[in-house]
């Protein structure tokens, strides 16, 4: 069984479409991330919930919109997509502890890319 | 405040060396500090972390890291590569945000790995 799932997979669209990429976790974790992944490969979070309360929310633009509709499930939702939009973003999950690193657990990503 | 500093973007070894792919980090607590590995086209996978028990730690596929708070690093080390150990690796750390006093992660730039025969 995946543990972080994603879909899509792939997604190719055109400037200024909205699309959604949904997150599932079957881990049971409480706290779930979107990051962004760029062409260098840097990793940046972009949001954090728990237990489907926003928790972080980086300086990202406001088409960006998380929704959480429960602990096991976080979508992103993004608005007149523009080509900067083109990157992999990773969902991942943790259950999170206060004194001790949390190991987070990722999805496999979805390669979005902007026309 | 933390940042992370993979000191190589990339490292070329033979199949059969060993592996050093090195890692400085800053906080200003004391950090959990991670290695994950991303294989082309992957999602990432956790290969170890430290959490302020033993300063050596083990991870999979025979890697491990030191954790040396003197000199603020965490190296991820093998003794012997292998070809399927070709990938990204990332130093990520660990510690508490200032403004929601929740855990978070930095992640470094990313060492990319290439194993020649």
């Amino acid at each position: 069984d995946t543990a972080v799932s994603q879909t899509p997979k792939y997604l190719v669209t055109q400037m200024g479409n909205d699309k959604s990429i949904k997150c599932e976790q079957n881990l049971g974790h409480d706290t779930m991330y979107w990051y962004k992944q760029d062409s260098k490969k840097f990793l940046k979070i972009m949001f954090s919930y728990n237990n489907k309360e926003l928790i972080i929310n980086e300086t990202v633009p406001n088409r960006f919109s998380p929704k959480s509709p429960d602990k096991a499930h976080l979508n992103l939702h993004i608005n007149s997509l523009e080509l900067g939009d083109s990157a992999v973003y990773f969902c991942a999950s943790s259950q999170e502890k206060d004194l001790i690193g949390e190991t987070q657990y990722f999805g496999p990503g979805t390669r979005l890319l902007v026309l | 405040a933390q940042s992370v500093t993979q000191l190589d973007s990339h490292v070329s070894v033979s199949e059969g060396t060993p592996v050093l792919l090195r890692c400085n980090y800053s906080s200003s607590y004391s950090p959990s500090l991670f290695w994950y590995v991303q294989h082309p086209n992957k999602g990432l996978q956790l290969l170890l972390k430290y959490t302020s028990a033993a300063t050596l730690v083990k991870g999979i596929n025979g890697f491990e890291a030191e954790f040396k708070k003197s000199e603020t690093s965490f190296h991820l080390t093998k003794p012997s590569a292998h070809m399927s150990d070709a990938a990204e690796y990332f130093c990520v750390v660990s510690e508490p945000r200032v403004d929601t006093g929740r855990r978070a992660l930095t992640f470094g730039s990313g060492t990319r790995l290439q194993v020649q025969p």
